[in-house]
């Protein structure tokens, strides 16, 4: 069962306002959230991450929010650009745990239109 | 100093054969990982290894086996390949400390037919 829920698997964005993508966890184990960025034929590359100390992590453009009572996170990016077009992967882990894995949402495709 | 390399980018294999990829890494990270990526069903773990020397089971392990026999390298097998293993393979890396990002190799694309 998918510990780590997208529930949408797309978003358009106009350049310049505010994106915001979403995630959800089940399991109350999981104690540090990440998001990744992934380009076409490339791997994911970090982009931004929070522990469960904090509801908010931000840096630049980037911040990340954490509800735990909810068991959600979303990724605020703002202004978009077209540059941020790529697919967004939340992940969770509570290491050790969950033995040092790290659990995989499915994925949100981000296409922000000049 | 390259990171996280994977070997080969691309491979088409015949149902039934054998191959194995390679993860190679020089940021002298203790764990590795191996990951699938299927449309709409986001990465999942295949295997992992928290040391050189040792490998353990991740999500979706069943037709793969690993060997991490030194620690900058860890090896995913495929013994006898099936159309269902067709996918995109990712390695990651972690520190296993403080900082809990991972970095990922650029992937190989494998297909069976």
């Amino acid at each position: 069962d998918q510990q780590v829920k997208q529930n949408s698997p797309s978003l358009s964005v106009q350049e310049g306002r505010i994106s915001i993508l979403n995630c959800d966890y089940t399991n109350s184990m999981f104690d540090y959230f990440l998001w990744y960025k992934k380009y076409p034929a490339e791997g994911p590359t970090f982009l931004i991450s929070i522990s469960s100390i904090k509801d908010k992590n931000e840096d630049g453009r980037f911040t990340v929010f954490l509800n735990k009572s909810a068991k959600h996170l979303s990724l605020h990016i703002v202004p978009s650009q077209p540059g941020d077009s790529a697919v967004y992967f939340c992940a969770a882990s509570a290491s050790p745990n969950t033995g040092n894995q790290f659990y995989f949402g499915t994925g949100t495709s981000l296409t922000v239109i000049p | 100093n390259a990171g996280v390399t994977q070997t080969p980018k691309f491979r088409v294999l015949k149902t039934g054969q054998s191959m194995t990829l390679l993860c190679a890494q020089d940021m002298n990270h203790e764990y590795m990982y191996w990951y699938r990526q299927d449309p709409g069903m986001g990465l999942r773990l295949i295997h992992y290894s928290v040391g050189e020397g040792t490998t353990a089971k991740g999500e979706v392990p069943d037709g793969y086996n690993v060997s991490r026999l030194k620690k900058q390298n860890f090896l995913l097998g495929l013994e006898s390949a099936a159309p269902s293993q067709t996918s995109v393979y990712f390695c990651a890396v972690w520190e296993g400390q403080v900082a809990y990002e991972q970095y990922f190799g650029p992937g190989t694309r494998l297909t069976v037919t």
